[in-house]
C-alpha cells in the first residue's frame, strides 16, 4: 500500500488565487513527520514546510501552510495569493520515527502534484 | 541556510562505464546522507542511506555491487554507478540533515542527471 497519496496530478490555477494541494499518508507509528517540498523543472528539491505528528498546530511559513487533520491523516498544503514562479512539482514526504528507534530514516515521497499558474 | 553540493549536473557516458557522484554538506557536518532516484515525471525512491564510517543501508531492490557507496568523512559521500547500461539513465540526487533532530528538514543537492547511451 501507498503510504503517500497525492491525488492531484495535475492543477491549472489562476495567479492570485489559493491553491490546496492534496496528501493523505499511511502510517502506524505514532511519531512522524510530514514535509512538502517543491521541484522546478530545473530539478533541484526546495523545502517548504514541515508538520510533526504531535504539533497542535497547523505549520505555516510565509505564503505556505499546512492543513493538518491528524484523524484523517492527511496533511494538505495551502498557497496562498499563488505566484507564476509557484509552478513547480510539488512533492509530499514522510519520516517515520518507529519507536523501537530502528526503520527507514529516509523520506518517503508521494507522486507529486505538477502546479501550472496562470497568468 | 544549509547547503548540499553534488556533482557532476550532467553524465553522459557510453554503456559499461563506471561514474561516480559526489554529494557535499558545505557548511555542516552529516553524519547521514541519503541517495535517491527520480525516473521522469515519477516520484524520488529511495535508493540507500549513507552512514559515515560504516556501511551503507540500502533499500529493497537496489542492488549493492551495482551501486557503490561510500562515507568517507562527516561531508562527503559518493555513489558510485558500476558498468552502467541505459537502464541506469537516471536522475540521481542526494540529501542531507544538519542533525538528528526529527523535524529537521533534509538538504538536497541540486542532483545529477546520468544519460547512458
Amino acid at each position: 500500500a501507498q503510504k503517500i497519496t497525492q491525488t492531484q496530478p495535475g492543477m491549472f490555477v489562476q495567479e492570485k488565487e489559493a491553491v490546496t494541494l492534496d496528501c493523505t499518508y499511511d502510517t502506524s507509528d505514532p511519531s512522524y513527520g510530514l514535509f512538502w517540498y517543491k521541484q522546478p523543472s530545473s530539478g533541484e528539491m526546495i523545502f517548504l514546510i514541515y508538520q510533526g505528528s504531535y504539533d497542535q498546530q497547523n505549520a505555516t511559513e510565509g505564503r505556505y501552510s499546512l492543513n493538518f487533520q491528524k484523524a484523517r491523516k492527511s496533511a494538505n498544503l495551502v498557497i496562498s495569493a499563488s505566484q507564476l514562479g509557484d509552478s513547480a512539482m510539488y512533492f509530499c514526504a514522510m519520516r517515520e520515527l518507529p519507536s523501537s528507534g530502528g526503520g527507514a530514516d529516509g523520506l518517503t515521497f508521494g507522486k507529486g502534484t505538477h502546479l501550472i499558474i496562470q497568468p | 541556510g544549509a547547503v548540499v553540493s553534488q556533482h557532476p549536473s550532467w553524465v553522459i557516458c557510453k554503456s559499461g562505464t563506471s561514474v561516480k557522484i559526489e554529494c557535499r554538506s558545505l557548511d555542516f557536518q552529516a553524519t547521514t546522507m541519503f541517495w535517491y532516484r527520480q525516473f521522469p515525471k515519477q516520484s524520488l525512491m529511495l535508493m540507500a542511506t549513507s552512514n559515515e564510517g560504516s556501511k551503507a543501508t540500502y533499500e529493497q531492490g537496489v542492488e549493492k555491487d551495482k551501486f557503490l557507496i561510500n562515507h568517507a568523512s562527516l561531508t562527503l559521500s559518493t555513489l558510485t554507478v558500476t558498468s552502467a547500461h541505459p537502464e541506469d539513465s537516471s536522475f540521481y540526487i542526494c540529501s542531507a540533515r544538519e542533525a538528528e533532530i526529527s523535524n529537521q528538514p533534509q538538504h538536497f543537492g541540486d542532483g545529477t542527471r546520468l544519460s547512458i547511451l
